[in-house]
Formats: C-alpha cells, sequence, structure tokens
C-alpha cells in the first residue's frame, strides 16, 4: 500500500520560495512507471495540477507558473520535492503530492493530506 | 490546452435520488485519460473512476461512468449520506503531458 506524505513550512514570507517534500511509503519515485505530482487547492477553489516529474526523472509543469517552478528526485529515492520561487499571496492553498499511472490509463490513485501553505508577511 | 468544463455547479438532492454530473471536454479526449474524483471538507481527492467508466477499488456500485469524445458522465444512483460531496472531472493531455480538472460539481443534502 503506498501512503503520501505532505511536509515543509506552513507559512512563507512573500517573494520568498515555498519548499515542500512529499515522502512516499510502499515505493519509490525511481521504481515502475508513475508520475509523482504535484497539485493544489486554494481556499473554497478547485484543483490545480502544478507539475510532475515520471520516474525517468522527466518533468513537465503546468505553464501558467512560467519558470517558478521545479520538481526533483529528494535525498532518498522515497521522496519528491516542489519549489516554487517568488511567491505571493495568489500561491495560498492546500498543496497535494499524488501519484499517478503512466502506462495505458492516467489518473491520480496516491494522495497526501494536503499540507497547507499560507503566504504572509 | 484542452478544457473540462463541469456543469451543474452544484447539485441539490435529497438521500435515495439519483444525481447526474456532466464534465465536457473542449475537443475529443481519449477515454482512457478521464477521471472522476470525490473530494470530501478538509480531505484530499479519491478516485472514483478511470478510464471514463472504470471504478476505482473498493467504489460501490452506485458510482456509475459513462461518456466518450467530448461528453462524460459521472451518475451515482441512490444518493447516501456519505456521497454528498464535490466531484471533479480530471483529463491528461498526452500532447504536453499535462493535467486539467473540472471546476467541480457539488452534490448537496436539499
Amino acid at each position: 500500500q503506498v501512503q503520501l506524505q505532505e511536509s515543509g513550512p506552513g507559512l512563507v514570507k512573500p517573494s520568498q520560495t515555498l519548499s515542500l517534500t512529499c515522502t512516499i511509503s510502499g515505493g519509490s519515485v525511481t521504481s515502475g512507471n508513475f508520475y509523482w505530482g504535484w497539485i493544489r487547492q486554494s481556499a473554497g477553489k478547485g484543483l490545480e495540477w502544478i507539475g510532475h516529474i515520471h520516474t525517468s526523472g522527466n518533468t513537465n509543469y503546468n505553464l501558467s507558473h512560467g519558470s517558478r517552478v521545479t520538481i526533483s528526485v529528494g535525498t532518498s529515492k522515497n521522496e519528491f520535492s516542489l519549489k516554487l520561487t517568488s511567491v505571493t499571496a495568489a500561491d495560498t492553498a492546500v498543496y497535494y503530492c499524488a501519484r499517478a499511472r503512466a502506462v495505458t490509463l492516467r489518473y491520480f490513485d496516491y494522495w497526501g493530506q494536503g499540507r497547507l501553505v499560507t503566504v504572509s508577511s | 490546452e484542452i478544457m473540462l468544463t463541469q456543469s451543474p455547479g452544484t447539485l441539490s438532492l435529497s438521500p435515495g435520488e439519483s444525481a447526474t454530473l456532466s464534465c465536457r471536454a473542449s475537443q475529443s479526449v481519449s477515454s482512457s485519460y478521464f477521471a472522476w474524483y470525490q473530494q470530501k471538507s478538509g480531505q484530499a481527492p479519491r478516485l472514483l473512476i478511470y478510464a471514463s467508466f472504470a471504478r476505482a477499488t473498493g467504489i460501490p456500485d452506485r458510482f456509475i461512468g459513462s461518456g466518450s469524445g467530448t461528453d462524460f458522465t459521472l451518475t451515482i444512483s441512490r444518493l447516501e449520506p456519505e456521497d454528498f460531496a464535490v466531484y471533479y472531472c480530471q483529463l491528461f493531455g498526452s500532447g504536453d503531458s499535462s493535467w486539467t480538472f473540472g471546476q467541480g460539481t457539488k452534490v448537496e443534502i436539499k
């Protein structure tokens, strides 16, 4: 059974960098054929895909964030991280990490519980 | 970029009734890349339906997914109290390897 857990600061100052880590139990970022993604949800709003890293190491990002987003494998193979630079209040949201199938079908089957990040001075 | 439009925004129904939720894509998409999620307040989304009609593990058979091309439907027959939640459709865009979610449909108790 795969489990995901987000961690990182819950408060980030404007213009600084938001950094979150997703720790995987029961799996590894580099094994199998999966996408490991970040999705966020602002208060009362819908789900927004931020980006993902594939088992191969390839990344794809939501173009709406320009070059602010970086997703990478963590220091251990059961972690991947999100960095979002130059944050503003609009980046305040619950951030979820999730795993998606990358073979034949595409859907997110495992999700973390979410991490609320508030951007405020 | 393919857009997903869900309707209605809110559905007010009573337990025992049926719910019909719609998700329309701005262009024809692959059913293999289409899914539905349920989200309850304060919780992460939960996968309900993948590949347009296949139920995820543990999902009751009152949840029925259908559709192809541009029009997809989630039908919930005989609403149970635990079914009142927000539902999102999702698409994977193979052209640019991106993910899109609909804006959600809230199913509330009437």
